[in-house]
C-alpha cells in the first residue's frame, strides 16, 4: 500500500539554523512527492513538488530531492526564519490513483 | 481571487445528529476533494470528484459518509449519525485538475458530543 511517514515533532530551532525534516514513503507505481505547509491560522498550501527520481523541488529557500533508493524526500533549508515556522505535511501521490497520502505534519517553530 | 471557502467554520452536534459541510471550490476548478484530519494524524483522503466523472469513493470510511457536487462546483460532503470518531477538521481542496497543484479550504472543525 501507500504511507508516509514524517519526523515527529515539534521541531524548535534558533534563527539561522539548519532545518531538515525527514519523510520517507512506500508506494506503489511511480509516485510523485509534495510537501505542503501550513503556516497559523492559514490553509495548507503547497511548498514544493517532485515528480519523478532525481528531481529536486524547491521553493522560498527550501528543497528537496526525491531519492527512490532510499524512498526518501527529506526537506531541508540552510538557514531558517521566524517566518517559517509552520507545520510542514510530507504527500504522495500514487500514480496509479487519485489519492493522496499525507503525513501526520511536523510543526516547526523558530525563535529569533 | 477569492479561494476556497468552507462554511460552517465550526460545527458542534451530538451523537447520532446527521450533519452537512460545504466547499465552494476556486471558480474553474474541475477536481475537488475531501479530507479528514483527526487530532495527530495525516490527512486522511475520503473523496476526489473530476468534472462530470464519477467521483473516486474509495476514501470513505463508512457507509454513513456520503458526498455530491452539484453542478461542477459546489460540494457537500454529509455524514449520518454521527459518532464521536468523527470529531475531526474536514478540509476541501479543488485544483484545475488531477494533476494541478491543491488548494486548500480553512476546513470545517466538527466536533461530536
Amino acid at each position: 500500500g501507500n504511507s508516509v511517514t514524517q519526523m515527529e515533532g515539534p521541531v524548535t530551532l534558533s534563527e539561522e539554523a539548519f532545518l531538515t525534516i525527514n519523510c520517507t514513503y512506500t508506494a506503489t507505481g511511480y509516485p510523485s512527492l509534495f510537501w505542503y505547509v501550513q503556516y497559523p491560522g492559514e490553509g495548507l498550501q503547497l511548498l514544493l513538488k517532485a515528480t519523478k527520481a532525481d528531481d529536486k523541488g524547491s521553493n522560498k529557500g527550501f528543497e528537496a530531492t526525491y531519492r527512490k533508493e532510499t524512498t526518501s524526500f527529506h526537506l531541508e533549508k540552510g538557514s531558517v526564519q521566524v517566518s517559517d515556522s509552520a507545520v510542514y505535511f510530507c504527500a504522495l501521490r500514487s500514480n496509479t490513483g487519485n489519492q493522496f497520502y499525507f503525513g501526520t505534519g511536523t510543526s516547526l517553530t523558530v525563535i529569533p | 481571487g477569492a479561494g476556497v471557502s468552507q462554511s460552517p467554520s465550526n460545527k458542534v452536534t451530538e451523537k447520532g445528529k446527521d450533519v452537512e459541510l460545504r466547499c465552494d471550490p476556486i471558480s474553474g476548478h474541475t477536481a475537488l476533494y475531501w479530507y479528514r484530519q483527526s487530532l495527530g494524524q495525516g490527512l486522511e483522503f475520503l473523496i476526489y470528484f473530476q468534472g462530470n466523472s464519477a467521483p473516486d469513493k474509495s476514501g470513505l470510511p463508512s457507509d454513513r459518509f456520503s458526498a455530491e457536487r452539484t453542478g461542477g462546483s459546489v460540494s457537500t460532503l454529509t455524514i449520518q449519525r454521527t459518532q464521536q470518531e468523527d470529531s475531526a477538521v474536514y478540509l476541501c481542496a479543488s485544483s484545475l485538475g488531477f494533476d494541478n497543484e491543491q488548494f486548500f479550504g480553512p476546513g470545517t472543525r466538527l466536533t461530536v458530543l
